[in-house]
């Protein structure tokens, strides 16, 4: 039972453009939620978090977006740069007791110059 | 220079042999994890370190085995139980099990011939 999900496996955006990454969840009880990004080969790298009690938190061209209700995030970033082409990976934890973190699928975004 | 170190890179094993994954940290870390992924799939969890000599498993744990005798160290072993061994390996560590961050390594491809 999957719970994160990123239903894009991939995204391409022109160099500039907004792209937005979406991951959904179904464990209200998450209290806290990551972004990770990764090149071929290599390890995640953390990028951005939010807290369950917050509904935004940005970092220069990062934006997270969190919606309670709909159990959806997403992140933005503004403006795109193909330096950004990489696997972005949400996650959630799931207990503070345990430190677990689970993953979505991972979504492959393109930034084309 | 602070970070997490996997290696070799790329190991290859003929099946039915186990194989030993390092990771060492310098970051001074308590907590230490062991992730899996495969293709088109997210990073999931085989085990788990909250400090030394002390281990749980994650939600992939059979056919592997850790042991964790000193706080930089967390070695992996892949045993002939595991049923489909090849993947790319990746070990993380946080400050402690609560901490929300996990930082990466660079990852182990294993690769059973």
């Amino acid at each position: 039972d999957q719970q994160v999900k990123q239903n894009s496996p991939s995204l391409s955006v022109q160099e500039g453009r907004i792209s937005i990454l979406n991951c959904d969840y179904t464990n209200s009880m998450f209290d806290y939620f990551l972004w990770y990004k990764k090149y071929p080969a290599e390890g995640p790298t953390f990028l951005i978090s939010i807290s369950s009690i917050k509904d935004k938190n940005e970092d220069g061209r990062f934006t997270v977006f969190l919606n309670k209700s709909a159990k959806h995030l997403s992140l933005h970033i503004v403006p795109s740069q193909p330096g950004d082409s990489a696997v972005y990976f949400c996650a959630a934890r799931g207990s503070s007791n345990t430190g677990k973190l689970i993953f979505g699928q991972g979504t492959t975004l393109q930034v084309k110059p | 220079d602070g970070g997490i170190t996997q290696s070799p890179k790329y190991l290859f094993r003929k099946e039915g042999q186990n194989v030993t994954l390092s990771c060492e940290q310098n970051l001074n870390h308590d907590a230490m994890y062991w992730y899996r992924q495969d293709p088109g799939q997210g990073l999931r969890l085989i085990y788990y370190s909250q400090i030394v000599n002390d281990f749980q498993k994650g939600d992939i744990a059979e056919g592997y085995s850790v042991s964790r005798e000193k706080k930089e160290s967390f070695p992996l072993t892949v045993t002939s139980a595991q049923k489909n061994p090849t993947a790319f390996y990746l070990c993380a560590s946080s400050i402690g099990i609560s901490h929300k961050v996990q930082f990466f390594g660079p990852g182990t491809r294993l690769t059973v011939l």
